[in-house]
């Protein structure tokens, strides 16, 4: 079955430290990737995402991502995090299954960020 | 420009009984998917409305039904409610067929008693 698996379920850090939130998918076909995240009392937002073209796409807030397709994976980074990046993150692929697609979840990774 | 509106905002119900969600698209959009977040999960994709039909189909039994009307708009329906429906219902909206870029509502949370 298709699925997505996100590595940390829970992340800790201070201001201005790097991240990187992993994410791999088990689908050998056509993709598109995506990562939303979820601010605290908001709603689904989407963070960035890859259709094709350049494997390193890049998204609001200085969030990045990097599409590696003999690993299927699409891990998150932001070189400096902020307090205000405080959020649960979501990644998320659309397999290619004849034109009508639906969106499968990670489990999400929840993301602290100490000032 | 308004976003994905859904309503209502909370709702609590007992086992057995029934329930419509509701749901107005993005403007422009013409295409709507229902997802269910359990909490401490990601979102599961339930089903997809575009052109008033129901497209794609997730892993839900029967007992979770929708509709789409001509304005685009959508209810999710779920009937029998046990407890295990409870959950966040997330309402997005895309443009066409191909449905990839979908933009999310602020969601229904569904407590069943």
């Amino acid at each position: 079955a298709q699925s997505v698996s996100q590595h940390n379920h829970h992340v800790i850090l201070s201001e201005a430290a790097s991240l990187e939130l992993g994410c791999n998918y088990s689908y050998g076909g056509t993709v598109n990737l995506f990562w939303y995240v979820q601010y605290p009392g908001q709603h689904l937002q989407l963070l960035l995402k890859y259709f094709s073209g350049d494997p390193l796409v890049k998204g609001i807030k200085g969030f990045e991502a990097e599409f590696i397709k003999s690993k299927f994976s699409f891990n998150l980074r932001k070189p400096s995090v902020q307090w205000s990046d405080t959020a649960e993150y979501f990644c998320a692929v659309i397999p290619f299954s004849g034109g009508y697609n639906k969106l499968i979840f990670g489990a999400g990774t929840r993301l602290a960020v100490h000032p | 420009d308004a976003g994905v509106t859904q309503s209502p905002t909370h709702l609590i119900k007992t086992r057995g009984q029934q329930v419509t969600l509701r749901c107005s698209p993005k403007s422009g959009h013409d295409t709507v998917s229902w997802y269910q977040q359990a909490l401490g999960q990601g979102p599961q994709f339930i089903f997809q409305y575009y052109e008033e039909e129901e497209r794609q189909r997730g892993n839900f039994p029967d007992r979770f039904s929708g509709h789409q009307f001509p304005n685009y708009s959508s209810e999710l329906n779920v009937n029998a409610l046990l407890l295990g429906d409870s959950a966040l219902y997330l309402c997005a909206s895309s443009t066409g067929q191909g449905a990839r870029e979908q933009y999310f509502g602020p969601g229904t949370r569904l407590t069943v008693t």
